[in-house]
């Protein structure tokens, strides 16, 4: 099955910068990309996607970007606020409905 | 349009006690999910339903079955809990293949 890896585990910014979460995946057959925030004690909500057609997605301060052939997806926020702080998750996902995500990234946003 | 709906919210279970977790969407979502999240682990996928009468097993399917009598329902049984399945157990729905899923509010499960 899909294997998704998340880097770094953690992740603390100061306000204001930028901050960048990298996945790589494994399986080739991969198409949709997805990212979700989860705020503390919340459900995870999806923030953007991307997909396989596609090697860039922006929307506002959120950007993604898709190496196919290296197999690896990224999640860059621009002008970190205290509210981006949360626990961001990548994911992946075939034609078969089966997501499989990574293990998170806390990021911290210091004021 | 509440979206998706779980209950509990909290819930403690004796080893070997057994229990359903519901979920219930009013989307028209023919896809619905089980996830568990453990720390450092992110979220893994328990069951899945492609529509009424359909489902599958994900990653981490044992000690666990679902069912999908209506569209709008997707109940997962916990047959003999364990300790082993102290969780945050989600439950999502998507309109279709690969779209945006929406997540339950959770159930945080602790077996003692």
């Amino acid at each position: 099955g899909e294997n998704v890896e998340q880097h770094p585990s953690t992740l603390s910014v100061q306000e204001g910068d930028s901050a960048v979460i990298k996945c790589t995946y494994s399986d080739s057959a991969s198409n949709y990309f997805p990212w979700y925030k989860q705020e503390l004690g919340k459900r995870p909500q999806l923030i953007i996607d991307i997909r396989s057609n596609v090697g860039e997605k922006k929307d506002q301060r959120i950007a993604v970007t898709l190496n196919k052939t290296a197999k690896h997806f990224s999640l860059h926020i621009t002008e970190t606020q205290p509210e981006d702080s949360a626990v961001y998750f990548c994911a992946a996902s075939t034609d078969d409905y089966k997501l499989s995500f990574g293990a998170g990234t806390t990021v911290t946003v210091r004021a | 349009n509440a979206g998706v709906t779980q209950t509990p919210k909290f819930q403690v279970l004796k080893t070997g006690q057994s229990m359903t977790l519901q979920c219930a969407q009013d989307m028209n979502h023919e896809y619905m999910s089980w996830y568990r999240q453990d720390p450092g682990m992110g979220l893994r996928l328990i069951h899945y339903s492609v529509g009424a009468g359909i489902t599958d097993q994900g990653e981490v399917p044992n000690g666990y079955n679902v069912s999908r009598s209506t569209t709008e329902d997707f109940p997962l049984r916990l047959l003999s809990a364990a300790p082993s399945q102290t969780s945050v157990y989600f439950c999502a729905s998507s309109k279709i293949m690969n779209t945006e899923a929406f997540f339950g509010q959770g159930t945080r499960l602790t077996v003692v």
